[in-house]
């Protein structure tokens, strides 16, 4: 079945960390990639996406996210966290040509001061 | 970015009532609203496709007579939970994109139900 895999459901780090976050799909067709942020009692935010292009996108806050078209991979990072980090994290993909845009499981990021 | 507004954003109710909640794309037209549900610790979960003028395309499980869907104008859609049950109680979420196809989504702030 087409899904979006977010392996890390719960991850702490100190401040300063680096961040992995890892994301994997399942569709076959042409994708389009997204980060959302969501903060405590927050709507869900556009960290970054990948339409086509630099497989390496940048987005805001310091986050970046590497496409990996083999490996059916689209991985957050950022080098150094800080406290104001602290949220949750979702992947999406939409396939091309549909309308649907589909969301991982999510990962909670902790960041302690 | 485009701002999405959601309407109420928590709502209490008695069970077997109904409730509404509507979602306005306040600076751009919206041809097509998307209509999530989030569990407590979960991902969202897409409940149906809003289009506007058009029936809305519910996704697999989703009851269509439970959960109704109107998309009278290019800035507005309705999501109204009938006879809403304690199991109803959730966070729905709509958004909305600009333009056709793989563009971004903008995301209303969501809608807190709670069923009594």
């Amino acid at each position: 079945a087409q899904s979006v895999s977010q392996h890390n459901h719960h991850v702490i780090l100190s401040e300063a960390a680096s961040l992995e976050l890892g994301c994997n799909y399942s569709y076959g067709g042409t994708v389009n990639l997204f980060w959302y942020v969501q903060y405590p009692g927050q709507h869900l935010q556009l960290l970054l996406k990948y339409f086509s292009g630099d497989p390496l996108v940048k987005g805001i806050k310091g986050f970046e996210a590497e496409f990996i078209k083999s490996k059916f991979s689209f991985n957050l990072r950022k080098p150094s966290v800080q406290w104001s980090d602290t949220a949750e994290y979702f992947c999406a993909v939409n396939v091309v040509g549909f309308q649907k845009l589909v969301f991982g499981t999510g990962t909670r990021l902790l960041v302690s001061p | 970015g485009a701002v999405v507004s959601q309407h109420p954003s928590r709502v209490i109710c008695k069970s077997g009532t109904s409730v509404k909640i509507e979602c306005r794309s306040l600076d751009f037209q919206a041809t097509t609203m998307f209509w999530y549900r989030q569990f407590p610790k979960q991902s969202l979960m897409l409940m149906a496709t809003s289009n506007e003028g058009s029936k809305a395309t519910y996704e697999q499980g989703v009851e269509k007579d439970k959960f109704l869907i109107n998309h009278a104008s290019l800035t507005l859609s309705t999501l109204t939970v009938t006879s809403a049950h304690p199991e109803d109680s959730s966070f729905y979420i709509c958004s909305a994109r600009v333009g056709q196809g793989g563009t971004e989504a903008f995301f209303g702030q969501g809608t807190r139900l709670t069923v009594v």
